[in-house]
């Protein structure tokens, strides 16, 4: 099993739409949980962290963790164009080393 | 600020040459990484530095080797390259407190024929 699994995708939404992105994981000690954007030919940014159970809200992205089930989502609400991109979710490990998913590719069609 | 700048952008080398790459931070960071990113693979630790004068492995550091030459600089070698190691290579920095994240440079990207 991989440390962190991810859709490959391709998800294709409408403009207007929830994006909903999961991933799990399977170190349980894992504290630390990033969501990185990365569009085509360029680095990933961070885009939302989260640290404890429940949801965290940026705007019109909300990251979810639930630790006890070992999975942690980003939702995209009002799906734009310019939304589409490839989404890395990571996790710092026991180690802390950030260990990164293979990436959710996200398409959304105006 | 620049942030994490990396050279060269793009580069070609012919199997069993040998180059390179070359990483800086100006965010007066401790760690610095090298990863590399294959298509379907995600981003893969090469290797890290936790603090100046420290190196260590990560998952893939077969073919390569790393200096951090100072707290800002962290460079990544490949004595004899080979296809294999076609890829795109970020660098990356974070800062020292917990829950802090990697920043990346924007990537070189490498074409062993």
């Amino acid at each position: 099993q991989k440390e962190v699994e991810q859709n490959s995708g391709p998800l294709s939404v409408p403009e207007g739409a929830i994006a909903s992105l999961n991933c799990t994981y399977s170190d349980r000690v894992s504290q630390s949980f990033f969501w990185y954007r990365q569009y085509s030919g360029k680095s990933p940014e961070l885009i939302m962290s989260i640290y404890s159970n429940g949801d965290k809200e940026d705007g019109r992205f909300t990251a979810q963790l639930n630790k006890a089930s070992q999975y942690v989502s980003l939702l995209i609400r009002d799906s734009q164009p310019s939304d589409s991109a490839t989404y890395l979710c990571a996790v710092k490990n026991q180690g802390g080393k950030l260990i990164f998913g293979q990436g959710t590719e996200l398409s959304v069609k105006p | 600020n620049a942030g994490v700048t990396q050279t060269p952008k793009f580069q070609v080398l012919k199997t069993g040459q040998s180059m390179t790459l070359q990483c800086a931070q100006d965010m007066n960071h401790n760690s610095m990484y090298w990863y590399r990113q294959d298509p379907g693979m995600g981003l893969r630790l090469i290797y890290y530095s936790a603090s100046e004068g420290t190196t260590d492995k990560g998952e893939v550091p077969n073919g390569y080797n790393v200096s951090r030459l100072n707290k800002r600089e962290f460079s990544l070698r490949l004595e004899s390259a080979a296809p294999s190691q076609t890829s795109v290579y970020f660098c990356a920095s974070r800062g020292s407190l917990a829950f802090e994240t990697q920043y990346f440079g924007p990537g070189t990207r490498l074409l062993v024929l």
